[in-house]
């Protein structure tokens, strides 16, 4: 079965410091992989996908995402963190011929001034 | 494009009482996704329709719980004799089914549920 495994679930960051959130996958076939965001009291919003093209995804708001393999990763990424980026995000997982989304549990990002 | 829209936004009820939400999903889209999110875990899978038939359902959508898509365009998800446990937030999602996988599904701001 699919699964998403995020550790973490506060990740405390520096504004204008790196953003790094870890995901981790299993799943017997390869995966489609998204990232989204979610603000207080709001719907998920999609920051980037990974569907078996190029392996480093370029998202929104300056994240991007590596795809790799032999580690079954797909961690995020900013280079400097902005107040704004304070909010939950949440990496998940589907493959071919399935179009549902399994969920990590998430990471609560707070960016300290 | 006005993106996914969902109705109530909150939803205060008793223990017991039956409750309703709907789901007018991006209009060219033929899949809608019901999820079900509570306190610090990711959305959970509950239901999708392509077009207006029903064709997955989660062991998470009790017998209490119907969903329906009449036309192929809003949805609405009902839950009878409400109990404390439903208290959740109820997400909306839609999509344009393509051949393969990985489409954008696109989320609703969802509908907050309280079971007092």
């Amino acid at each position: 079965a699919q699964s998403v495994t995020q550790l973490g679930s506060h990740v405390s960051v520096s504004e204008g410091a790196l953003v790094l959130l870890r995901c981790n996958y299993s799943s017997s076939v390869p995966p489609y992989l998204f990232w989204y965001v979610q603000y207080p009291n709001q719907g998920l919003q999609l920051l980037l996908k990974y569907t078996s093209a190029a392996t480093l995804v370029k998202g929104i708001n300056g994240f991007e995402a590596e795809f790799k393999k032999s580690e079954t990763s797909f961690h995020l990424t900013k280079p400097s963190a902005h107040m704004s980026d304070a909010a939950e995000y949440f990496c998940a997982v589907s493959f071919y011929g399935n179009n549902r989304l399994a969920f990590g549990k998430g990471n609560q990002v707070v960016v300290i001034p | 494009d006005t993106g996914v829209s969902q109705d109530p936004r909150h939803k205060i009820t008793k223990r017991g009482q039956n409750v309703t939400f709907r789901c007018d999903p991006i209009s060219e889209h033929n899949r809608l996704y019901w999820y079900r999110q509570t306190l610090g875990q990711g959305p959970e899978f509950l239901t999708y329709f392509q077009n207006e038939a029903q064709l997955e359902k989660s062991r998470l959508l009790s017998d209490r719980f119907s969903a329906e898509r009449p036309k192929g365009s809003f949805s609405t998800l009902e839950i009878q004799r409400t109990e404390q446990g439903d208290s959740a937030m109820y997400l909306c999602a839609s999509s344009l089914d393509m051949e393969g996988s990985g489409n954008t599904i696109y989320f609703g701001e969802g509908s907050w549920l309280t079971v007092v």
